[in-house]
């Protein structure tokens, strides 16, 4: 994983309710990412950021929210808006520059809506 | 739109054997490709990449080849052990250094 750390690895969250998912990467890296995986499904982008204080979203931002305050630090929030909250989360950081393609994982959160 | 496709969802080889898994796409943009290796509940480990002005690459244990002619991507890999047992997907990059889409997944068991 790399120097990527997600916290908590299991969330639970009851309906209704905005929870945070935390990511963290202490690789100098300037671009975050993260991504929705549910089961039998490839990664899908909900928002990305390259650089501090920049966002963007992806394929599926609606309902969910980030902030990028600190290169380190990317967190995405799921809010009530969110009607299937239910998945894996994965951050992912790359570095920026020519030739950076390569994205590397954290080890993941697993949320679940009760 | 485009997408990254893989022929085979499953694939069951026994341990020793080489493997080889493979992976359809279809943004002619693309020039750069990677392989990554999901164990159950972890994140996706980086594995090898190759960009399109290669048409193989090699790393320990595994090889990617890129045919851009049919826009097909594989990875093989050298007598399979069990720890090799996880979901592998590609993933291309449509053109772009900032953004990557990924393929659903084919996953490996392999059988001792």
């Amino acid at each position: 994983d790399g120097g990527i750390t997600q916290s908590p690895k299991y969330l639970f969250r009851k309906e209704g309710q905005n929870v945070t998912l935390s990511c963290e990467q202490n690789l100098n890296h300037d671009a975050m990412y993260w991504y929705r995986q549910d089961p039998g499904q490839g990664l899908r982008l909900i928002y990305y950021s390259q650089i501090v204080n920049d966002f963007q979203k992806g394929d599926i931002a609606e309902g969910y929210s980030v902030s990028r305050e600190k290169k380190e630090s990317f967190p995405l929030t799921v809010t009530s808006a969110q009607k299937n909250p239910t998945a894996f989360y994965l951050c992912a950081s790359r570095t920026s520059g020519a030739g950076t393609d390569t994205q590397y994982f954290g080890p993941g959160t697993r949320l679940t809506v009760l | 739109g485009e997408s990254v496709g893989l022929h085979l969802p499953t694939l069951s080889v026994q341990e020793g054997d080489n493997s080889i898994i493979n992976c359809a796409y279809s943004n002619s943009a693309s020039d750069y490709f990677i392989w990554y290796k999901q164990e159950s509940g972890k994140g996706p480990q980086f594995i090898i990449d190759i960009r399109s002005n290669m048409d193989k690459r090699q790393g320990q244990r595994v090889t990617v080849l890129l045919n851009k002619t049919v826009k097909h991507l594989s990875l093989q890999i050298a007598a399979t052990q069990p720890g090799d047992s996880a979901v592998y997907f590609c993933a291309e990059n449509g053109g772009s250094n900032y953004k990557l889409t990924f393929g659903k997944g084919t996953l490996l068991t392999v059988n001792p």
